[in-house]
This record gives structure tokens, sequence and C-alpha cells, in this order.
């Protein structure tokens, strides 16, 4: 059974860095048909997807953040990572890491249980 | 880009069936797969229907989905309604780089 799960602060200061890394187990970051992804929820409002990453270092962002963002993955520890720059309070959210399958059956079909991260002073 | 349109709420009561819709607005519905997640409260989401309307297993046959092109449009559907349905329902496709999902829908079983 594959799971993940977020670490990293729980709260950042406004104009900071956010940093998570999601750890994969049961499954490995360096399968080829998986691209390991960010996803967060604002308080009460939907799904956000933020960008992935392919074990081979390909990425893609969400336009919207894409010059903030940058997703990473370090295969020798089987996990990946979040840098989100210049926070404001926008940015408090829970943030999800989730596996999209690219092969076939595709979905979202593992998340983490998620990090409440807040931005505030 | 395009962005996904989804009801903000709808209420049904038990053993009863619901549609919720989801709106494509740029670019065929049918271009790229839809999927649908559920997430109860507190809860990560999880896959109801995949590939517009293939069930993981798990899921009761009770949820169904579809794509309409002429409205360009999917639909999650829920028949013999449970109290247990009741959560919030994203639906969530993709194009060539990017993923969008929903706003979501909120279904209160009452």
């Amino acid at each position: 059974q594959v799971q993940l799960q977020e670490s990293g602060p729980g709260l950042v200061k406004p104009s900071e860095t956010l940093s998570l890394t999601c750890t994969v187990s049961g499954g490995s970051v360096s399968s080829g048909s998986y691209y390991w992804s960010w996803i967060r929820q604002t308080p009460g409002k939907g799904l956000e997807w933020i960008g992935y990453i392919h074990y081979s270092g390909s990425t893609n962002y969400n336009p919207s953040l894409k010059s903030r963002v940058t997703i990473s993955v370090d295969t020798s520890k089987n996990r990946f990572s979040l840098k989100l720059t210049s926070v404001t309070a926008a940015d408090t959210a829970v943030y999800y890491c989730a596996r999209w399958r690219s092969d076939s059956n595709h979905r979202f079909d593992y998340w983490g249980q998620g990090t409440l991260v807040t931005v505030s002073s | 880009n395009f962005m996904l349109t989804q009801p903000h709420s709808v209420s049904e009561s038990p053993g009863k069936t619901v549609t919720i819709s989801c709106t494509r607005s740029s670019g065929s519905i049918a271009s790229n797969y839809v999927q649908w997640y559920q997430q109860r409260p507190g809860s990560s989401p999880t896959t109801v229907i995949y590939e517009d309307n293939q069930r993981p297993s798990g899921v009761p046959d009770r949820f169904s989905g579809s794509i309409d092109s002429s409205s360009n449009s999917a639909s999650l559907t829920i028949s013999g309604l449970k109290t247990e349905d009741e959560a919030d329902y994203y639906c969530q496709s993709y194009g060539s780089s990017n993923q969008v999902f929903g706003g979501g829908t909120k279904l209160t079983v009452l």
C-alpha cells in the first residue's frame, strides 16, 4: 500500500519561503508511470493544483503560481519537496501531496493526509 | 487554460438520485479524461470516478460518471443516496501541462 506523508513547518512568516517534503513509502518515486504532485486547499474552499514532478526531473506548475514555486525530487530518499517563495496570508492552506497516474487509470490515486500551513507574523 | 464550473451545493433525500455537473469553459470536455473525488470533512479526497466513467475497486455502483459533448460538461450521478454520501465532490481534468479542479459541490443528504 502506497503512503504519502507531508512534513514541514506549520507556521511561516509573510515574505518568507514555505518548504514542505512528501515522503513516499510502499512505492518508488522513480517509477516512470507517475507524477508527484502538490495540491492545496484554502480553508473552506476548493482544491488548487500547485504542480508536479516526474522522477526524471521534468516539472509542470500552475501558471498562477509558477513564478514562486519549485518542486524537486530526491530519488535516493524516495521523497519530493515543495518550495513556495514570498508567501502571504493568501497562501495559508492545507497542503497535500498526491500521486498522479499518467499511463492508465488516470487519476490522483494516493494522497497524503495534508498539512496545514499558516502564514502569519 | 480552462476552468471547470460546478454548482456550489446540491441536496437530496436518502434513497433518491442526484446529479452533479461540471462544465468546461474552453476546449472539448472529451479531449481529456474527467475524474471525480469525494472529500469528507477532515479527510483527504478519494477517487469515486476516473477516466470519465470508471469506478475504482471498492466504490459502489451507485456512483456513475458521464460526459456530454453537447453541453461540454461531465456529470457525477449518485443513486440510492445514503447519508454517508454527504461530502464535497470535486471534478478534475487536465491539459497538456496542467491539472484543473472544479470549485467543488457540497452534497447534503437530508
